[in-house]
């Protein structure tokens, strides 16, 4: 089983329309949790970070269930910028690999006009 | 403006010659990653370092090798470039353990 597992897509939208991406992650001690955005031929960069308590950035909203092991991200009003890959991140804070981040593959949005 | 830096941003090269990628970053950062890419495709880490003088293999068995001498740079080496090399590198840094990753903006490597 993959340590994070994303829906790959594409998740092909209107403009406007609200998405909702899934992800769940098999290591129940994973500690930090974050959402990474790719554009195509581009480097990832940070989206948000994932709390407890669920968060809110904007358009954006993240979700984390640690019973349940699966994360969220749910876009509101999208919008054509919005378009590209989304990477499920999870951390463990100890271990051999401490602190390295284990990505997901994606999950591809394309938001059409 | 970006704190961490991959020169060059693309190289086309002939099999069989020596390349480094450079990566550099001026954040302070103890830990930096390397990570290679194919289009479309998901990140396979490679290398990584938690300070100076500490290499570890990553996940995806490499031909490449790394290096780090000094905190803020962590080159890239390929003895003998082949065509499968061809690939996207990226390099990474991390404040510590719970933080995100900041990415260079990576380099596009073919081998001809």
């Amino acid at each position: 089983r993959k340590e994070v597992e994303q829906d790959p897509g594409p998740f092909n939208v209107p403009e406007g329309a609200t998405v909702a991406f899934n992800c769940t992650y098999s290591n129940s001690a994973s500690q930090s949790f974050f959402w990474y955005r790719q554009d195509c031929r581009k480097e990832p960069k940070l989206l948000m970070s994932v709390y407890s308590s669920g968060n809110e950035d904007g358009r954006f909203t993240a979700q984390l269930n640690r019973a349940s092991q699966y994360i969220s991200l749910l876009i509101r009003d999208s919008k054509l910028s919005d378009s590209a890959t989304y990477l499920c991140v999870v951390t463990l804070h100890y271990g051999g690999s401490q602190g390295n981040l284990i990505f997901g593959k994606g999950t591809k949005l394309s938001v059409k006009p | 403006e970006a704190d961490i830096y991959q020169t060059p941003r693309y190289l086309v090269i002939g099999t069989g010659k020596k390349i480094t990628l450079e990566c550099s970053q001026t954040m302070g950062h103890d830990k930096m990653y390397w990570y290679q890419q194919d289009p479309g495709m998901e990140l396979h880490l490679i290398h990584y370092s938690y300070g100076v003088n500490s290499t570890e293999k990553g996940d995806l068995s490499s031909e490449s090798t790394v290096s780090r001498i000094r905190t803020e740079h962590f080159p890239l080496t390929l003895e003998s470039a082949r065509p499968s090399h061809t690939s996207q590198y990226l390099c990474a840094s991390s404040e510590g353990s719970g933080f995100g990753y900041t990415f260079g903006s990576g380099t596009r490597l073919t081998v001809v």
